[in-house]
């Protein structure tokens, strides 16, 4: 088990383009989750998947922002039309099934996201 | 008053000492409660959960206060690798993985 990855680990992008991002979880993990992370922040949540279906998503998560995890295994996470505020660390994490008290998560690298 | 509150520091603690810092969450129906430690430019990594009775782990030990609504991490006989940001993280639902809500960190700078 190689832990949570995502990819790109850096992405630098024009305002306006579009990108996408990638997280595989922890093979047995069904739970997935999307943060972002600004500086001097702790992360903030954005949405949330319990195996492929996307159960809540955050107020921050404008139109712009969408996500998937088609099969309940990776997800991607795309945003169109990038503004310079989308600037921000997007950290992917994962849990198993949750338990009565709760399960922690385990974090990807991150993907830090420039937009120019 | 917001979800979760901690002093961002910095901390600035000599080698050998203690230091404790607290998180305070606004939701009394809350149950989950952990500590995750992030290092510069990291992802953030559990440190420890919180458990009703306390709970210690090596050097660092958690305590809960329902009552007053915050949760504690004490860390004895600091090292200089003990620094990082710390996160106190709560499940404002009150149970379940759902819901959870960081703080923005208490920066700790352990110092030879």
């Amino acid at each position: 088990d190689t832990g949570v990855s995502q990819d790109p680990r850096h992405k630098i992008t024009k305002r306006g383009q579009n990108v996408t991002f990638r997280c595989d979880p922890i093979s047995e993990h069904n739970r997935l989750y999307w943060y972002r992370q600004t500086l001097g922040q702790g992360p903030e949540f954005l949405t949330y998947f319990q195996n492929e279906a996307q159960l809540e998503k955050s107020r921050l998560l404008s139109d712009r922002f969408s996500a998937e995890r088609p099969k309940g295994s990776f997800s991607t996470l795309e945003i169109q039309r990038t503004e310079q505020g989308d600037s921000a660390m997007y950290l992917c994490a994962s849990s198993p099934p949750d338990s009565s008290t709760g399960s922690p998560l385990h974090f990807g690298n991150g993907t830090r996201l420039t937009v120019t | 008053r917001k979800e979760v509150e901690q002093d961002p520091g910095p901390f600035n603690v000599p080698e050998g000492a203690t230091v404790a810092f607290n998180c305070t969450y606004s939701n009394s129906a809350s149950q989950s409660f952990f500590w995750y430690r992030q290092d510069c430019r990291k992802e953030p990594k559990l440190l420890m959960s919180v458990y009703s009775s306390g709970n210690e782990d090596g050097r660092f030990t958690a305590q809960l206060n329902r009552a007053s609504q915050y949760i504690s991490l004490l860390i004895r006989d600091s090292k200089l690798s003990d620094s990082a940001t710390y996160l106190c993280v709560v499940n404002m639902r009150g149970g379940g993985a759902d819901g959870l809500t960081f703080g923005k960190g208490t920066h700790l700078i352990i110092q030879p």
